[in-house]
């Protein structure tokens, strides 16, 4: 089955913790991109990547990391978590640049 | 640069009735554009795209949407809602002409369907 795998789903965890939240697409798919979505302010995109070692930022990348060392893992980091990086994140996965994206069910990280 | 307006971040239909859920973009470049839905607890899919050809575009579960550049507008719309339609809507849209996987969505609409 086609899918994007997003682990964890949930996490709450404390301010300067580092942490990573994995992503894993079994497509094949040359671009991925990671999102985060607030209430009122739809999707964001943080980061995207356009094939293995090419990454790029999105409109909100401050205080993430990302790297694209695998086609299909895609990890997102989070060096020194703050309170204000508390959101639902999602990973999603294309064939290319206007195929439609698969997303992943979702990860919700709290920061205390 | 690009960007979405998605007016109404709430729309209640009845079911049976007319869904409009509505879109204006802004876009130096000619643009890609694309309606996606949510549902709780779950990822984003697809619903409809528009990249260039025919300008009224058909996507699944009986949406379809129109691309009007002179009105810079992208409006969603279903014949006849049913309770199943009830989820968040984002609008998204992404440059033609840019090399890159930028991608900008809507604030999104929270669509309820009343029985």
């Amino acid at each position: 089955e086609a899918q994007v795998t997003q682990n964890p789903r949930y996490l709450i965890t404390v301010t300067g913790k580092k942490l990573t939240v994995t992503c894993s697409q079994n497509m094949n798919h040359e671009y991925m991109s990671w999102y985060r979505q607030d209430p009122g302010l739809g999707l964001r995109q943080i980061y995207y990547s356009m094939n293995v070692e090419v990454t790029d930022k999105g409109d909100v990348p401050e205080g993430y990391k990302v790297s694209r060392k695998e086609k299909r893992n895609f990890p997102l980091i989070l060096e020194s978590p703050s309170p204000n990086q508390t959101s639902l994140y999602f990973c999603a996965s294309s064939l290319t640049r206007v195929q439609p994206q698969h997303f992943g069910d979702g990860t919700r990280l709290s920061i205390l | 640069a690009q960007s979405v307006t998605q007016l109404g971040s709430h729309v209640s239909v009845s079911e049976g009735a007319l869904i409009l859920l509505r879109c204006n973009y802004s876009s130096s470049v000619p643009p890609y554009l694309f309606w996606y839905v949510q549902y709780p607890n779950q990822g984003l899919q697809l619903l409809l795209k528009y990249t260039t050809g025919a300008t009224l575009v058909k996507g699944i579960n009986g949406f379809e949407a129109e691309f009007k550049k002179s009105e810079t507008s992208f409006h969603l719309t279903k014949p006849s809602a049913h309770m199943s339609d009830a989820a968040e809507y984002f609008c998204a849209v992404s440059a033609s002409m840019d090399s890159s996987y930028k991608l900008i969505f809507g604030s999104g609409t929270r669509l309820l369907v009343r029985p």
